[in-house]
């Protein structure tokens, strides 16, 4: 148990659906993060809140709206994904966005059909 | 060619053996992180360092600034310890936050 909280476990979800990713930290701390993770490739970063502002963009497709309503909870949108948009998709949160420790949720395996 | 190299990318071990994953990196770093990924996903921190060697239970992370390199040793190994374990180092740069750049990991199988 690391602290940080991420729901669904596994989402299958159509290429005209509309999803949302969660996750969750009550540690306390001020920057969360969404990391993709796909077969055999490092893992990715994609977001980047600090103190509920989003901090980096490393140029993600719009399908993927990152929502950041407090410091506790950060949301994935996802909305007309691509079968090469399967992967892992993990969460972290640490103390601040300068490289402290991080934390890592259990991730959410997303399947694309 | 990543800025995070591992070696090696797997490793098959018998229990009790004693285990070494090098992990390289070509740019100046504030921190190093050594991660444990276990089947289904989740991901958990193992160290955090910055200079010399940091040690709990049977595990180890040693790093050399100066080589740019870190070693995560596993003494006495146990099937639980299969996973895959992976190096992210935190750039020194200003900018997007000292993100984490990772490496590709090295997956580890300890057999009975």
């Amino acid at each position: 148990e690391t602290g940080v909280t991420q729901t669904p476990r596994h989402l299958v979800m159509g290429m005209t659906n509309k999803k949302s990713l969660k996750c969750e930290q009550h540690l306390g701390h001020n920057a969360m993060y969404w990391y993709k993770q796909s077969a055999k490739k490092p893992l990715e970063l994609m977001f980047v809140y600090n103190f509920k502002e989003q901090t980096e963009n490393n140029s993600v497709p719009s399908r993927f709206s990152p929502e950041c309503p407090n410091s506790s909870h950060l949301f994935l949108h996802l909305h007309t994904l691509q079968p090469e948009d399967s992967a892992l998709y993990l969460c972290a949160s640490s103390q601040d966005w300068a490289g402290g420790e991080a934390f890592f949720g259990q991730g959410t395996r997303l399947t694309v059909v | 060619k990543n800025e995070v190299e591992q070696s090696p990318q797997n490793l098959t071990a018998q229990e009790g053996e004693f285990i070494t994953i090098n992990c390289s990196y070509s740019v100046g770093i504030s921190a190093l992180h050594w991660l444990q990924q276990h089947p289904g996903g989740g991901i958990v921190s193992l160290f955090m360092l910055s200079s010399g060697k940091k040690k709990h239970g049977r595990l180890i992370a040693t790093i050399n600034i100066q080589e740019k390199h870190s070693s995560l040793h596993i003494t006495a190994s146990h099937p639980r310890d299969s996973a895959v374990y992976i190096c992210a180092v935190i750039g020194r740069g200003k900018s997007s936050g000292d993100k984490l750049t990772f490496g590709t990991g090295t997956r580890l199988a300890v057999r009975p």
